[in-house]
């Protein structure tokens, strides 16, 4: 079946530090891949998303991209702040049997220190 | 709006008790969700309404049922539920739920504790 797979946490760096989240996936069929956020008490939002294979997902700073022949969707960020610091999840979704599922990884805890 | 709401944000109930979670949108979407959350976990999908059909279970306990009155209210009714069962519980919305592209609007959740 489709899963995808985070590096593990905690990542810890100081302010205007260079980010990187490894992510990599394994789907059947051509998912639509996607970072969320999910900051202390809230839900998750969506950061950025890539349908097809070499697009680049990019929102406030973050980047990634669609990489097929790797399986991955690597997170960077050249210059994270403190108000970055938050729970990253990467996730797959695809249709397969009509209806939309979207499945997470296990998510990486970022703190930014000043 | 962009806003996806649940109540209550949080709950305690008792192993024998009823109660329901709600959730409510208003961006016309037409595919409703309820996912799973414990502490330290990712989200784990329960259950998908398209249309105001269930469309997945994802094979969860009979003691949560969902219902899905209209296109915009989505609710989850518990029973008999048990200590492990604290968690959670988010609610999000999309399009039709149809499509793999579809961007999920999350609500912030209910806290959920079983005694």
């Amino acid at each position: 079946g489709n899963s995808v797979t985070q590096m593990e946490g905690p990542v810890t760096l100081s302010e205007e530090a260079f980010l990187t989240i490894n992510c990599t996936y394994t789907a059947t069929g051509y998912p639509s891949l996607f970072w969320y956020v999910q900051y202390p008490g809230e839900g998750l939002q969506l950061l950025l998303k890539a349908t097809k294979a070499d697009d680049k997902g990019s929102n406030k700073g973050f980047e990634a991209t669609y990489r097929k022949e790797t399986t991955s969707f690597h997170l960077e960020k050249g210059s994270v702040q403190v108000s970055d610091s938050a729970v990253y999840f990467c996730a797959l979704s695809d249709a397969t049997g009509g209806y939309n599922k979207l499945i997470f990884g296990a998510g990486t805890r970022l703190a930014v220190h000043p | 709006d962009t806003e996806v709401t649940q109540t209550p944000k949080h709950l305690v109930m008792g192993m024998t008790n009823k109660k329901s979670l709600k959730c409510e949108q208003h961006m016309g979407h037409r595919a409703m969700y309820w996912y799973k959350q414990k502490a330290k976990k990712p989200p784990e999908l329960m259950f998908v309404y398209s249309y105001e059909k269930l469309s997945i279970n994802e094979s969860v306990p009979s003691r949560f049922s969902p219902e899905c009155p209209n296109s915009s209210l989505l609710n989850l009714h518990l029973h008999a539920l048990q200590p492990e069962d604290s968690a959670l519980y988010l609610c999000a919305s999309s399009q039709e739920g149809r499509q793999k592209n579809e961007k999920l609007f999350f609500g912030s959740g209910t806290q959920l504790s079983v005694l």
